[in-house]
């Protein structure tokens, strides 16, 4: 079936470090792909998306691209800040078969001054 | 636009005591709604997902139990809370299952001692 696999975390960078989180997705045709931020104590906010391949979502300085090459979808930024320390999920929809969104495990950003 | 509101935003409640979370949707009819349960430090666990008034699926046997009196309106329950019960819920929308985002609440935090 469909799936989403994130790297582990937790992450942790220094401000200003480039950032990567890696995500593949296994998929039947090519769905839409998401990545979601959850900030400490809140819930999960869409943080950017792309609905076809190729194409680049991008938010707040994050950016990722679908490649259906290589089925993944990294989340990137340039340059951290403190205020981006939280939890991303990548995530997939179910499709016709399916029931809601297929998430990845999170993985945990801690940002340092 | 549309809005998700769901309460109470933390709770404690002593085991074997009943539980009722609500969550209300506005903007938008016959959404797509959903209970996650979210334990420390892990990623999302889908408990209930609903596609229309009183049509509930159940994703985990478990103490809990779901109901959608209303177009808008999800109420997560429970006759008698288990420490286990303990996390964080989240409540969702999407327009359908099939390729989109959804999008959350701000969550519960509840407490069972």
């Amino acid at each position: 079936g469909d799936s989403v696999t994130q790297m582990e975390g937790p992450v942790t960078l220094s401000e200003e470090a480039f950032l990567t989180i890696n995500c593949t997705y296994t998929a039947t045709g090519y769905p839409s792909l998401f990545w979601y931020v959850q900030y400490p104590g809140e819930g999960l906010q869409l943080l950017l998306k792309a609905t076809k391949a190729d194409d680049k979502g991008s938010n707040k300085g994050f950016e990722a691209t679908y490649r259906k090459e290589t089925t993944s979808f990294h989340l990137e930024k340039g340059s951290v800040q403190v205020s981006d320390s939280a939890v991303y999920f990548c995530a997939l929809p179910p499709g016709q078969a399916g029931t809601a969104l297929i998430f990845g495990k999170g993985t945990t950003l801690s940002v340092s001054s | 636009s549309q809005t998700i509101h769901q309460w109470p935003a933390t709770l404690v409640q002593p085991v074997g005591s009943p539980l009722s979370l609500e969550c209300t949707v506005e903007g938008t009819s016959n959404p797509n709604l959903y209970w996650y349960r979210q334990a420390a430090g892990r990623g999302l666990q889908l408990l209930f997902y609903s596609v229309g008034i009183g049509q509930i699926s159940s994703e985990v046997p478990q103490n809990l139990s779901a109901s959608r009196p209303q177009d808008r309106q999800f109420i997560l329950s429970s006759k008698k809370l288990l420490l286990s019960d303990s996390g964080f819920y989240l409540c969702a929308w999407s327009i359908d299952s099939l390729n989109t985002e959804a999008f959350f609440g701000q969550g519960t935090r509840l407490t069972v001692v």
